[in-house]
């Protein structure tokens, strides 16, 4: 069983549609982390929550703690943003989600 | 500030042989974590230093593998002696604050052992 679940796993995207993508966790967590890796391996951590929302240009991530779930958002999506997405949650561990990757096509 | 800093890009080595992996955290950061990348495996949390000593290292796999702090300015990851499964991306990251902080990566070491 992972502590981590991501859906989906891959995402087709046309450029400009509005994409979400879902993490969900089983154990008790401090944080929730939502990282970006991009085709050529480098990893950026895009936000970090430990409760309701924060927003970063046209990237939103939002978490529910009570029923321990996370989205993350992309408004106007655009080819840049094609990458592999990976939710991490820290407890008294660190766990991660197996990635989402998203491709949007022009 | 040029980022976290990691060396080398790329390391291919023969199984036996010992292999050391470098990492500059960023200046005033006082967190460095060590990731190791697979496609089996997906992101695993290696070790964790919080100011140079180790908090966590509950995700290093086993006796061949070592991290070091020295200083605030640089760490180690040893693997001695490497096996073909050791093969990976190895990440270091770090953080202002502690463990459940943004976290900054660097460009990772991309390790074959053949």
């Amino acid at each position: 069983k992972n502590e981590v679940e991501q859906s989906p796993q891959n995402l087709t995207a046309q450029e400009g549609e509005f994409i979400t993508i879902n993490c969900s966790y089983s154990v008790g967590i401090s944080a929730l982390h939502w990282l970006q890796q991009h085709p050529g391996g480098g990893i950026v951590s895009l936000f970090m929550l430990s409760s309701g929302k924060k927003k970063h240009g046209r990237l939103i991530a939002t978490i529910n703690i009570q029923e321990k779930h996370s989205s993350l958002h992309i408004t106007a999506s655009h080819p840049r943003d094609s990458a592999v997405y990976i939710c991490a949650v820290g407890g008294n561990q660190f766990y991660f989600g197996t990635g989402t990757s998203l491709t949007v096509i022009p | 500030d040029a980022g976290v800093i990691q060396s080398p890009r790329h390391e291919v080595t023969e199984m036996g042989q010992e292999v050391t992996l470098r990492c500059k955290p960023i200046s005033g950061h006082n967190s460095l974590f060590w990731y190791r990348q697979t496609m089996m495996r997906g992101l695993e949390l290696l070790i964790y230093f919080n100011n140079n000593v180790p908090i966590d290292d509950s995700g290093m796999p086993e006796d061949r593998f070592s991290a070091k702090m020295p200083n605030a300015s640089f760490s180690t990851l040893k693997i001695q002696p490497s096996e073909p499964r050791d093969s990976a991306v190895y990440f270091c990251a770090s953080s202002p604050t502690g463990a459940y902080t943004e976290a900054f990566f660097g460009q990772g070491t991309r390790l074959t052992v053949v």
